[in-house]
């Protein structure tokens, strides 16, 4: 099915290091949401954004929704053991219920 | 605030077996998704129901899998007769505001069929 570019694919970071990554769609969306997913678990919200600009933490997490509405960004701050598992942007395609699901970018953090 | 429950976590089955999957979403949610997860596909929405109505079936399969919401707070995934190509794993999710807001999922079910 339909699904939205992620990069990068995977990443090794070590420790303390900033994370980056986006998401890209070449349909508008009005609504960007952020999920982790550890091993053996269900995808767990982190950020969800409404409104093209809109910048939002949560914690060490920050996204952002991109003004032409067709992108967003997710940044970690200061990486943690912890962080590592597999990030995936999501959104209703407009107007509709039915979420894309990006192809996810697994970060994997060297102690 | 309990989440989005599922069982079993895990179910091994052999081909030509019924299987079902069970879903009790968060409770005050109107909106329930069943998703499929697999390496090759990703995350594939099977089916919507709003207010425990099936408004979308289209991503499901073939006539083998159907899904049920006899009320608010449960639904079911069966797949009969089951066959290895469904081994996955299965998301339930459910949100408030009629699909357009925030998803929350269930922890999974892995199926495996042999």
């Amino acid at each position: 099915g339909q699904q939205l570019n992620q990069s990068p694919q995977s990443m090794f970071i070590q420790e303390g290091e900033d994370v980056s990554m986006n998401c890209t769609s070449s349909s508008i969306f009005n609504t960007w949401l952020w999920y982790k997913q550890d091993p053996g678990e269900g995808p767990v919200l982190l950020i969800a954004l409404y409104k093209a600009g809109e910048l939002t933490s949560n914690g060490r997490l920050t996204a952002q929704f991109g003004i032409t509405r067709k992108d967003s960004f997710l940044n970690i701050s200061a990486s943690i053991p912890s962080d590592v598992g597999i990030y995936f942007c999501a959104g209703p395609t407009s107007g509709t219920y039915k979420y894309i699901f990006g192809t996810g970018t697994r970060l994997k953090v060297l102690a | 605030d309990a989440g989005v429950i599922q069982s079993p976590r895990h179910e091994v089955t052999e081909m030509g077996q019924e299987v079902t999957l069970r879903c009790k979403p968060i409770s005050g949610h109107n909106s329930l998704f069943w998703y499929r997860q697999t390496m090759m596909r990703g995350l594939e929405l099977l089916i919507y129901f709003n207010n425990n109505v099936p408004i979308d079936d289209s991503g499901m399969p073939e006539d083998r899998f159907s899904a049920k919401m006899p009320n608010a707070s449960f639904s079911t995934l069966k797949i009969q007769p089951s066959e290895p190509r469904d081994s996955a794993v299965y998301f339930c999710a459910s949100t408030g505001d009629g699909g357009l807001r925030e998803q929350y999922f269930g922890p999974g079910t892995r199926l495996t069929v042999t």
